[in-house]
């Protein structure tokens, strides 16, 4: 059990590029979470997925971001045409059902739009 | 929707000593889980505890405890002879049973312990 990954850790863009993501949870965790944090706040949910099947996406995921489990396993984050305000702390967690509902969490890909 | 307010930007105390960060949250629910979670410095966040809001008896972990206040809306943390690598964020969480099991975070706390 290696923990949560995520990659890469640091990723700085300019505005209108494309940027994308991957988070590679506990292998047997069927749950994966992505997560927002800016500076100085809490994370905020951004979508969810239960194996390959994304279930939930919140309002703060506009139509530039996308987010997929291809295979149930690894799961991406893209952002297509990235704004200064989509620079924030992208958190990755995964679960197991029955673990007493904790999160384990990735390190975070820090993302810089210039 | 629910949503969790810690009203402490930042904490200070010295070492050794005890600290109780605050919490409080609201929602309609019946049935839901709380946690804090902490994140060190440039490290990834970790549970520190959890509550089941069906329990009336609060959670304890070694050094960390809550107290729990269902009608008040209440979950502080309390963190007894605090260590130098106590010093971190602490996010107070809230989590619905059922669903997504998505996690709605307060603001956090800094916390520094001072040597």
């Amino acid at each position: 059990d290696t923990g949560v990954s995520q990659d890469p850790r640091h990723k700085i863009t300019k505005r209108g590029q494309n940027v994308t993501f991957r988070c590679d949870p506990i292998s047997e965790h069927n749950r994966l979470y992505w997560y927002r944090q800016t500076l100085g706040q809490g994370p905020e949910f951004l979508t969810y997925f239960q194996n390959e099947a994304q279930l939930e996406k919140s309002r703060l995921l506009s139509d530039r971001f996308s987010a997929e489990r291809p295979k149930g396993s690894f799961s991406t984050l893209e952002i297509q045409r990235t704004e200064q305000g989509d620079s924030a702390m992208y958190l990755c967690a995964s679960s197991l059902p029955g673990s007493n509902y904790e999160q384990y969490f990735g390190p975070g890909t820090r993302l810089t739009v210039t | 929707a629910q949503t969790v307010t810690q009203s402490q930007p930042e904490m200070s105390v010295q070492e050794a000593e005890t600290v109780t960060l605050s919490c409080t949250y609201d929602t309609s629910e019946n049935n839901y889980y709380l946690f804090w979670y902490k994140q060190p410095p440039s490290r990834q966040m970790i549970l520190v505890i959890r509550q089941e809001a069906y329990k009336q008896q609060n959670a304890t972990e070694n050094r960390f405890s809550v107290n729990f206040q269902k009608a008040a809306k209440s979950f502080s943390l309390k963190i007894s002879d605090s260590q130098l690598g106590d010093t971190a964020m602490y996010f107070c969480a809230f989590m619905k049973q059922g669903g997504a099991q998505k996690l709605v975070f307060g603001q956090g706390t800094r916390l520094t312990i001072n040597p």
